[in-house]
């Protein structure tokens, strides 16, 4: 069965502190996606960024960079000199097995997300 | 290109009584997918309409329904409301995967927050 697990419930720093949000998951797939959303507090889910199960080069866009480790199951995200803006919850999640019959995985399996609190 | 919109965007109701949200996607979007989020449970998948067919559903009771118009908005009904049913709604559209990309990335509107009393 698929799963996600983010251990890490609630996080808080300082702002300009670098932080990490751990994600690893589970699944029997060899076919998978792994995203990252951020939930603020008006509710609605963000897109962050999706990575392919055939991909682990790591990537950067700004401040936030992912590390993608098959070997170990996970699936990281790394907020650089964090800033108040980027309080939120953070949630990791993972593409359901592939479906032949549709040909594409259109259910996400969410982790439980990560609370975190960037303050002054 | 506005985002998905979900109306109403709050909801009071009592046990028993029957709710229907509305969700209407990115234009050029033609998937739209449901989920709960509950304090408890977390995110949960209801289910996934394209072109107007149900293609995934998620382990919810019968009470859940939900369909799809032509023009890709999609409803969602719950029936004989209960307490249980008090949740964040929220509906993601993503457009078809591209030849070999067997995903599509979910856009998330901002909710419909639905107490029952």
């Amino acid at each position: 069965a698929q799963k996600v697990t983010q251990a890490q419930t609630e996080i808080s720093v300082v702002e300009k502190e670098d932080v990490t949000l751990d994600c690893v998951y589970e699944t029997r797939d060899t076919t998978y996606y792994l995203f990252w959303y951020k939930q603020p507090p008006s509710g609605e889910l963000v897109f962050l960024i999706r990575r392919n199960s055939f991909d682990e080069q790591n990537e950067i866009s700004g401040r936030y960079s992912w590390n993608f480790q098959k070997s170990t199951s996970s699936f990281n995200f790394t907020i650089t000199a964090s800033q108040v803006v980027d309080s939120a919850v953070y949630f990791c999640a993972l593409t359901d097995p592939f479906r032949l019959t549709t040909g594409t995985a259109s259910k996400l399996t969410f982790g439980t997300g990560t609370r975190l609190q960037v303050t002054l | 290109k506005a985002g998905v919109t979900q109306t109403p965007r709050y909801l009071i109701k009592t046990r028993g009584q029957q709710v229907t949200l509305s969700c209407s996607p990115i234009s050029g979007h033609r998937s739209v997918s449901w989920y709960q989020q509950t304090p408890g449970q977390g995110l949960q998948f209801l289910f996934e309409y394209f072109s107007e067919t149900q293609r995934n559903k998620g382990n919810f009771p019968g009470r859940f329904s939900g369909r799809q118009f032509s023009n890709s908005r999609s409803e969602m009904n719950v029936s004989t409301l209960e307490l249980g049913d008090s949740a964040l709604y929220l509906c993601a559209s993503s457009l078809p995967g591209l030849a070999g990309d067997r995903a599509d990335t979910q856009y998330f509107g901002p909710g419909t927050r639905l107490t029952v009393l």
